[in-house]
């Protein structure tokens, strides 16, 4: 599976858009983007996931670059919950998660 | 989103005995569940892949006879850690993949394990 890299930490002011970045350049043909996040001890959370299109649901959107070597999480309305570590993982149908360090943001009031 | 459990939260155990942490999908059936372990300041990392009626496949450096993993149904997979010793404490959280669609996985609230 394809490794991902994104930046160390971030911040956002709230009520602004949080766009986090991600590179996957080895990324393979049907190789999924998912998007997770952890808050402190607790499982990771899914939030969303694409193949080649842009997708949004109801906590975010995900723009993938035409040639997929990378990818954009967009939180449109950041809140202080949303302060949490956020992972980018490209994987084969579901399988064999490799968890970077991911991008640690911080919402600030 | 789909709902995974896992129980207990947490477990403090004394060394050398043996503690099994259960792993559910609520709400969707799971050929296929992960076990991660998470130490402190550190990101998750795969332990093993739990297949439904199958023997489970362990990532390198993970013992199989240490970390004993059943998958007995479609939504129950345990993890059992055997003679615990201290520096098997740590964050361990399941997963349950959809079998359909794309595949993601939904993760579990995550067992905090001390061993004393």
């Amino acid at each position: 599976d394809a490794k991902t890299t994104q930046p160390p930490s971030m911040d956002c002011a709230e009520g602004r858009a949080a766009n986090l970045p991600c590179n996957h350049s080895t990324i393979s043909g049907n190789e999924y983007v998912y998007w997770y996040r952890q808050i402190h001890s607790q499982g990771p959370q899914y939030i969303i996931h694409g193949l080649k299109n842009n997708e949004t649901n109801e906590m975010a959107s995900l723009i993938i670059t035409e040639d997929r070597k990378s990818s954009t999480l967009i939180l449109p309305h950041a809140t202080l919950r949303d302060t949490a570590v956020y992972y980018c993982i490209a994987s084969h149908y579901g399988q064999n998660f490799v968890f970077g360090p991911g991008t640690r943001l911080s919402v600030l009031p | 989103g789909a709902v995974v459990s896992q129980h207990p939260s947490w477990v403090i155990c004394k060394s050398g005995t043996s503690v099994k942490i259960e792993c559910r999908s609520l709400d969707f059936q799971a050929t296929t569940m992960f076990w991660y372990r998470q130490f402190p300041k550190q990101s998750l990392m795969l332990m093993a892949t739990s297949n439904e009626g199958s023997k489970a496949t362990y990532e390198q450096g993970v013992e199989k006879d240490k970390f004993l993993i059943n998958h007995a149904s479609l939504t129950l997979s345990t993890l059992t850690v055997t003679s615990a010793h201290p520096e098997d404490s740590s964050f361990y959280i399941c997963s349950a993949r959809r079998q359909r669609g794309s595949y993601e996985q939904y993760f579990g609230p995550g067992t905090r394990l001390t061993v004393t």
